[in-house]
């Protein structure tokens, strides 16, 4: 039961470089979540995917870029890091929200450095 | 973007105390509202869906309502236990938008 895998699960970055970080669920669900949490802010949304092949963006995509090329992954990337991304980011995945009851699954988060 | 207010924002209780908290937002266009437990070093834990004006849902010692004329959840937890230290979290989801708004979340801390 693996759920939703984050990967990696800590990285430093140099203001600049540019990472991927990579989401992968095998629930087979259609919606697809990343979110930032920052001290004394709640989880805000980054971006999301109603499916393979689609993306939108959510609160704060400032920064930020998605693919969703396969139903089971959705990735995240930062182009050019800078040091206001430093965060701890979660990726979440669920079932389409219509269908009431159904919560989002979360993966165990990436804390991200940018020095 | 939906305001979504939660509070208090952090409570200590005895261990066997009972303890509430609210979650606010927006009641128009309302279509479900998901609480979360999330604990520290771990990710976030669905505790409930609820959906219905009137709806009350439970868990074990832990049972919420909500009133989606008025705007606001409550989360009760009965005879807290150390293990129900954790950061609980709602988030409303409007039913366009394909979002979700979380809340700032109330940190229980239950002191043995």
């Amino acid at each position: 039961n693996a759920g939703v895998t984050q990967t990696p699960k800590f990285r430093v970055l140099k203001t600049g470089q540019s990472m991927t970080l990579l989401c992968a669920q095998d629930m087979n669900h259609e919606y697809m979540y990343w979110y930032r949490q920052d001290p004394g802010m709640g989880l805000r949304l980054i971006h999301y995917s109603v499916g393979e092949g689609t993306t939108a963006k959510g609160e704060v995509p400032d920064g930020y870029n998605v693919s969703r090329l396969k139903k089971q992954n959705f990735l995240l990337g930062l182009e050019s890091a800078a040091p206001s991304q430093t965060s701890v980011y979660f990726c979440a995945s669920s079932s389409i929200p219509g269908e009431r009851g159904q919560p989002q699954h979360f993966g165990d988060g990436t804390r991200l450095s940018i020095l | 973007i939906l305001n979504v207010e939660q509070s208090p924002q952090s409570l200590h209780v005895q261990e066997g105390d009972s303890t509430n908290f609210t979650c606010s937002f927006p009641s128009s266009n309302f279509y479900a509202l998901h609480w979360y437990r999330w604990e520290t070093a771990k990710s976030p834990e669905a505790l409930f869906v609820m959906t219905l004006n009137g709806d009350e849902k439970k868990k074990g010692r832990i049972s919420a309502t909500l009133n989606t004329k008025e705007g606001y959840s409550y989360l009760y937890i009965k005879g807290s236990q150390p293990e129900d230290s954790a950061t609980y979290l709602c988030a409303p989801y409007k039913g366009s938008g394909n979002q979700f708004y979380f809340g700032t979340g109330t940190s229980l801390t239950v002191i043995p």
